[in-house]
């Protein structure tokens, strides 16, 4: 089994500093790619997207890169606060015409005071 | 989440037992998705629709059926239900299908 997803991995970081969360993706085709988060309880709520004629977007707080020599994507966070904790997943896009998202196990982000 | 809702929020059911779960969206969204989340884990995609009466399988569509009859319902049935389809379950919409997807709530299903 996949046990080995029971366990996420956990990001820890202080109030203030900035957040780097990694992600590698598995579709060299793959054109779209978005950062959700996940509180517990609720659904996945988006934050950013980026497709992959860019290799930067940003919006408030966060900002995306895109790596597609290497297939890795980042999420950065800029003064992260207390209210950021939760899970993120990174999720990508195949080539053609139905939006089937394939997402990652997720990274969780403790923010410390 | 606002413009998609799920019902039941939370349910147990017993082995071999039925039920639908409901998602209506209010944003006349075009596509719209079921997904499923075992603890600890990203979402796998169980089935999706590209419009009213056009449905797909994903990656994890057994023990699943849906149905598309309007553009705000997509309902969720679980015919026979297993201790295996324990999870949380999501459905999502999106306009296009280079838009981001956009969740509901979820469904907490226990099969005991």
């Amino acid at each position: 089994g996949e046990s080995v997803g029971l366990h996420l991995p956990t990001l820890s970081v202080q109030e203030g500093d900035n957040s780097i969360i990694n992600c590698a993706y598995s579709n060299s085709a793959s054109d779209y790619f978005i950062w959700y988060k996940q509180e517990s309880g609720k659904g996945p709520q988006f934050i950013i997207d980026i497709r992959s004629n860019m290799d930067k977007r940003q919006g408030q707080r966060v900002t995306v890169l895109l790596n597609k020599t290497v297939k890795h994507l980042s999420l950065q966070i800029a003064a992260t606060q207390p209210g950021d904790s939760a899970v993120y997943f990174c999720a990508e896009k195949g080539t053609g015409t139905a939006s089937k998202l394939t997402f990652g196990t997720g990274t969780r982000l403790q923010v410390t005071l | 989440n606002a413009g998609v809702t799920q019902t039941p929020k939370f349910r147990i059911l017993k082995i071999g037992q039925s039920m639908t779960l409901q998602c209506t969206q209010d944003m006349n969204h075009n596509y719209m998705y079921w997904y499923r989340q075992d603890p600890g884990m990203g979402l796998k995609l169980i089935y999706y629709s590209v419009g009213a009466g056009i449905t797909d399988k994903g990656e994890v569509p057994n023990g699943y059926n849906v149905s598309r009859s309007t553009t705000e319902d997509f309902p969720l049935r679980l015919e026979l239900a297993a201790p295996s389809q324990t999870s949380v379950y999501f459905c999502a919409i999106s306009d296009y299908s280079n838009q981001p997807q956009h969740f509901g709530d979820g469904t907490r299903l226990s099969i005991l």
